[in-house]
């Protein structure tokens, strides 16, 4: 079944204690981008990569690292987590038509991030 | 620095009623315009618009662009409850960055 997979699906943590959240797709797409969603804010962009080792910010990347070592996989790490980091985590992928990013995003379930 | 608005924030209509859900921005230079429908999960894909007034239609659903005025429309025609849902826009600006709008809360009663 073609799917885009993270975990963990929730997660409560503490300041500043290091945290990763993956992300896979068995598509073979080349595009992958996190979003973080808030109420009243809608769906921001954090990061996306058009391909392995390429990556890209979005509108709001502070706070955040990803890398794309593998077509596949897309980690969202956050070094050291504030509150102000608490949302709801969206990942998605896409394929690149020839003229670019021409097809429908497929999310993820979601990451839902508490941190205290 | 809003890009994407979308309006009306919430709407609330009776089963059977026809909506239209707006989605304005102020850039002109952009890829495409794309719609999503978020029920309790996950965005779901509706439409990608790339031309100025070609309509694009699913079942009851159409959406078409107007790159004149900026703005694109959703149509729900005869909605059922199972159309509730966050109904989302999005501008890919070329460079494959995505910008979302706030969305359009819908509630269909029954």
């Amino acid at each position: 079944e073609a799917q885009v997979t993270q975990n963990p699906r929730y997660l409560i943590t503490v300041t500043g204690k290091k945290l990763t959240v993956t992300c896979s797709q068995n598509m073979n797409h080349e595009y992958m981008s996190w979003y973080r969603q808030d109420p009243g804010l809608g769906l921001r962009q954090i990061y996306y990569s058009m391909n392995v080792e390429v990556t890209d910010k979005g509108d709001v990347p502070e706070g955040y690292k990803v890398s794309r070592k593998e077509k596949r996989n897309f980690p969202l790490i956050l070094e050291s987590p504030s509150p102000n980091q608490t949302s709801l985590y969206f990942c998605a992928s896409s394929s690149l038509g020839v003229a670019g990013l021409s097809y429908e995003q497929f999310f993820g379930p979601g990451t839902r991030l508490t941190v205290l | 620095e809003d890009k994407v608005v979308q309006s009306p924030l919430s709407l609330v209509v009776h089963e059977g009623d026809t909506v239209t859900l707006n989605c304005s921005y102020e850039v002109t230079n952009f890829r495409s315009l794309l719609w999503y429908k978020q029920e309790k999960k996950a965005p779901t894909f509706l439409f990608m618009l790339t031309s100025s007034g070609i309509e694009k239609k699913s079942g009851r659903l159409s959406s078409i662009l107007d790159k004149k005025e900026l703005f694109s429309i959703l149509n729900i025609t005869a909605t059922q409850t199972g159309d509730s849902a966050v109904y989302l826009c999005a501008l890919n600006f070329g460079n494959e960055k995505l910008t979302f709008g706030t969305g359009t809360r819908l509630t269909i009663i029954p």
